[in-house]
């Protein structure tokens, strides 16, 4: 069972706007979430995280926002720009320790 | 630097062969994790260790066994009964119980001749 979900496979924005990534988790116990960018063939780099404790963190032009009664968490990038282009993971962890990463959405921001 | 190295990049495997994939941190993290990518299926869970010569199975560990004799090194065996394997590998540490990120090495592309 999937405890962490992205809907949406792929997203296009034109360069300069803005890029909205969305994510929904299941299980109320996740208390650290976080966004990975990651390109073909190499492994993913950490983006951006927040602490349930929070409902946005801010870092240069990606901005996460975390929803908990909604059990929802988005990445907002802003502007965008070409090399922004790449799949986007969102991961949630609790008190285990354990991840759960979503399916993944893969952004291309059109010169 | 920092980092966490994964050996080889890419891999062949006959059928009926095992093959292990290395994965080298040298973060002084104490957890380690292995995980499989397939396309549009995300990042699953095979094994992971918090500590030295001991490990869990992650959701999708039949097939696959690992050991943890060092801190440094988490390898992956991908045993014949593992009848798919053709896969993107990822191996991943971090600081148990923190709020930090988990790392991950540049992955090993595994594929069946």
């Amino acid at each position: 069972d999937q405890q962490v979900k992205q809907n949406s496979p792929s997203l296009s924005v034109q360069e300069g706007r803005i890029s909205i990534l969305n994510c929904d988790y299941t299980n109320s116990m996740f208390d650290y979430f976080l966004w990975y960018k990651k390109y073909p063939a190499e492994g993913p780099t950490f983006l951006i995280s927040i602490s349930s404790i929070k409902d946005k963190n801010e870092d240069g032009r990606f901005t996460v926002f975390l929803n908990k009664s909604a059990k929802h968490l988005s990445l907002h990038i802003v502007p965008s720009q070409p090399g922004d282009s790449a799949v986007y993971f969102c991961a949630a962890s609790g008190p285990g320790n354990q991840f759960y990463f979503g399916t993944g959405t893969s952004l291309t921001v059109i010169p | 630097d920092g980092g966490i190295t994964q050996s080889p990049k890419y891999l062949f495997r006959k059928e009926g062969q095992n093959v292990t994939l290395s994965c080298e941190q040298n973060l002084n993290h104490d957890a380690m994790y292995w995980y499989r990518q397939d396309p549009g299926q995300g990042l699953r869970l095979i094994y992971y260790s918090q500590i030295v010569n001991d490990f869990q199975k992650g959701d999708i560990a039949e097939g696959y066994s690992v050991s943890r004799e060092k801190k440094e090194s988490f390898p992956l065996t991908v045993t014949s009964a593992q009848k798919n394997p053709t896969a993107f590998y990822l191996c991943a540490s971090w600081v148990t119980g923190s709020n930090q990120p988990q790392h991950f090495g540049d992955g090993t592309r595994l594929s069946i001749l």
